[in-house]
This record gives structure tokens, sequence and C-alpha cells, in this order.
């Protein structure tokens, strides 16, 4: 398996426009994570599904960040308007069943709002 | 309100010499807990992981030692090497949260030759 697959690994856009990051979770994976890396906050938990559900959004920071699962093997994470403080790497992450399985992380996509 | 925190950003050590690595939680309820290394450029891979009915896991050079009492874990590298300087995460869950990762902000680590 080629791992959890995030893309575009960069991505630089202009304040208000439309972001949407992309992943691809290791195949047979019943749970898929999205975390923000930032100098200031660390990673931070945005949302996390199981079975392609939202389980917990409280990471979410504001509306204009929305996250998708329509399929076990694809998620996606919005942000529009973009603005200068999303900033920041953001990974993607999945995990199999069973209590102690750690979770496999992506390569992460960068993300520079201007 | 940080429940995991890892208050030392940074940490360097000799080639050869021991790297401790420190986290402290705050949550109670959490009851397994994580070691993960970071790369630049990288995503987090994990590294080492202990339940909470135990207080040390070893897996060759790496160990972690859980004081429940105290909510203080630490990870132990011996002996360090240069490949061993990355970023370290320490993270937690609580049972029943869904595996529910909280992390910690990382410390780096720089093994000098």
């Amino acid at each position: 398996d080629a791992g959890v697959i995030q893309s575009p690994r960069h991505e630089v856009t202009e304040m208000g426009q439309e972001v949407t990051l992309r992943c691809k979770p290791i195949s047979g994976h019943n749970s898929l994570f999205w975390y923000r890396q930032t100098m200031m906050r660390g990673l931070e938990l945005l949302i996390y599904f199981n079975n392609n559900v939202p389980i917990d959004d409280s990471g979410m920071p504001e509306d204009r960040f929305s996250a998708k699962m329509p399929n076990a093997s694809f998620s996606t994470l919005k942000i529009q308007p973009s603005e200068p403080r999303d900033s920041a790497v953001y990974f993607c992450a999945s995990r199999g069943t069973g209590r102690a399985t750690e979770a496999f992380f992506g390569q992460g996509t960068r993300l520079t709002v201007v | 309100d940080q429940q995991v925190k890892q208050n030392s950003p940074s940490l360097s050590v000799q080639e050869g010499r021991i790297s401790i690595l420190n986290c402290d939680y705050t949550n109670s309820m959490f009851d397994y807990f994580l070691w993960y290394k970071k790369y630049p450029a990288e995503g987090p891979t994990f590294l080492i992981s202990i339940s909470s009915i135990k207080d040390k896991n070893e897996d060759g050079r790496f160990t972690v030692f859980l004081n429940k009492s105290a909510k203080h874990l630490s990870l132990h590298i011996v002996p360090s090497q240069p490949g061993d300087s990355a970023v370290y995460f320490c993270a937690a869950s609580a049972q029943g949260s869904n595996y529910k990762l909280t992390f910690g902000k990382g410390t780096l680590l720089t093994v000098n030759p």
C-alpha cells in the first residue's frame, strides 16, 4: 500500500479564494483524521470520521472550514473563503480497527494564503 | 486548554548519549499514549506506544515510561544517533473517545555527531 496520499503537496492561494485539500486513506482503514500543524498550536485535530461518518468536528475553527468523506477511499477539507491565518500544514491520517493501533499520516499539504 | 504538554521546545544531545523527552497530561481519562517522530516535509510517523496498564514499554533503542500518578510520560532514546534528529510529538487518547488523538506541540531533538 502506498500509504495515506494527500494532494496537493503545496498550495498557494490568494485570500478569499476557495481551497480544497484531498486525502486518500490506506485501504481498509475505517477512521480518517484531519490535523492542522502551526508553530503556535502544534498539531490540532480538526475533524475525524469513522466509517465515513463525521464523529467529532469540534476542532474545525469556523464555518469557513468543511470536510466530507463521500466514500471509504476519499476525503476533502475545504476552506471557503481562505484567509492568511489559515496558512499551515494540513495532515490527513487514517487508522484501522482495534484500540491499540496507530494512525498513519500523509505527507501533508502546505497551504499558504497570501 | 492544552491537555498534552511538551514543555521543552528543543533538546540537544551528543551522539551516543541518552535523549530524554518529556510529556505531561492533564486529562485523567487518557489511557493510551503514543510517540510520533516527524522529519521536515514529512508526516509524523508512529514510534512507540504504551497503555495505561503498563509503566514501561521498550522497543530497541526506544523506551517509554509512564507515571500515572504524576500524569507524566517520557521517551528515552539510548544511544542517540544523528538520524534521530527530528520533532517528537507526544499524543494521548481516552477510552471511548473513538481514538481521538490529542497531541503536544512537539520537541525538536538534535543529536550532534
